[in-house]
């Protein structure tokens, strides 16, 4: 199985600045990398597909790069209701497999 | 509209067999794959398996000897069923929809509210 390390575990920025959150594969994955917003008691919601596509309707503040085994979620201006878990999941190979995930809260 | 919605009993006993339906609406079962995923409270997403389109399926070795997933696609049903439940089952149980993409893995693009299980002793 494809192992999908998450960094950091949680977070913590004011409002109006700019978050990274890192996640690495075990092998390379191709760019099959999505990653997904889940607020408290809700559903995860796609953010981003392809490593960097923006899925509809996600504000253009969340960015994502990277290829290979590294991969990285960029979220910029960051705004109140940003505050949620970040998860990524690799979709190249199954078992699908999800990086442990990021709490972010504002400071 | 897209949705999922999944049901299920709050609570199943140790050792017996958790049932969820996820019934879906503003698609076809046929056009597009299920999966189910759980989430242990506090913890990561972990993949169960898989409905696909045609009506096979495919399961996350880890559960593979007591995870069943079927459907009814004249009602839009989805349905996973898990013998030998044991505390560490305790999780929200997530169905999501995947697009069928050229035979190719693809990611979730919607998900379910989830329905959360307690396994008691």
């Amino acid at each position: 199985d494809i192992q999908m390390t998450q960094s950091p575990a949680s977070l913590s920025a004011s409002l109006g600045e700019t978050v990274t959150i890192e996640c690495r594969a075990s092998e390379d994955i191709y760019n099959g990398l999505a990653w997904y917003q889940q607020k408290p008691g809700k559903s995860p919601q796609l953010l981003i597909y392809n490593a960097n596509s923006l899925h509809t309707g996600v504000p253009s503040r969340f960015s994502g790069s990277g290829s290979g085994t590294q991969y990285s979620l960029k979220i910029n201006s960051l705004q109140s209701e940003d505050v949620a878990s970040y998860f990524c999941q690799q979709y190249y190979d199954y078992p699908f497999t999800f990086g442990s995930g990021t709490k972010l809260e504002i400071k | 509209q897209v949705q999922l919605k999944e049901t299920g009993p709050d609570l199943v006993q140790l050792t017996q067999t958790l049932s969820i339906t996820c019934t879906v609406s503003g698609f076809s079962l046929t056009t597009y794959n299920v999966h189910w995923v759980r989430q242990p409270p506090g913890k990561g997403l972990e993949w169960m398996g898989a409905m696909w389109n045609g009506g096979g399926t495919d399961y996350n070795s880890a559960f593979k000897s007591r995870l069943s997933i079927s459907r009814d696609t004249s009602k839009s049903q989805v349905f996973l069923k898990m013998n030998s439940l044991q505390t560490d089952d305790t999780a929200k149980y997530f169905c999501a929809r995947q697009r069928v993409y050229y035979g190719l893995p693809d990611y979730f693009d919607y998900w379910g509210q989830g329905v959360m299980v307690t396994v008691s002793s």
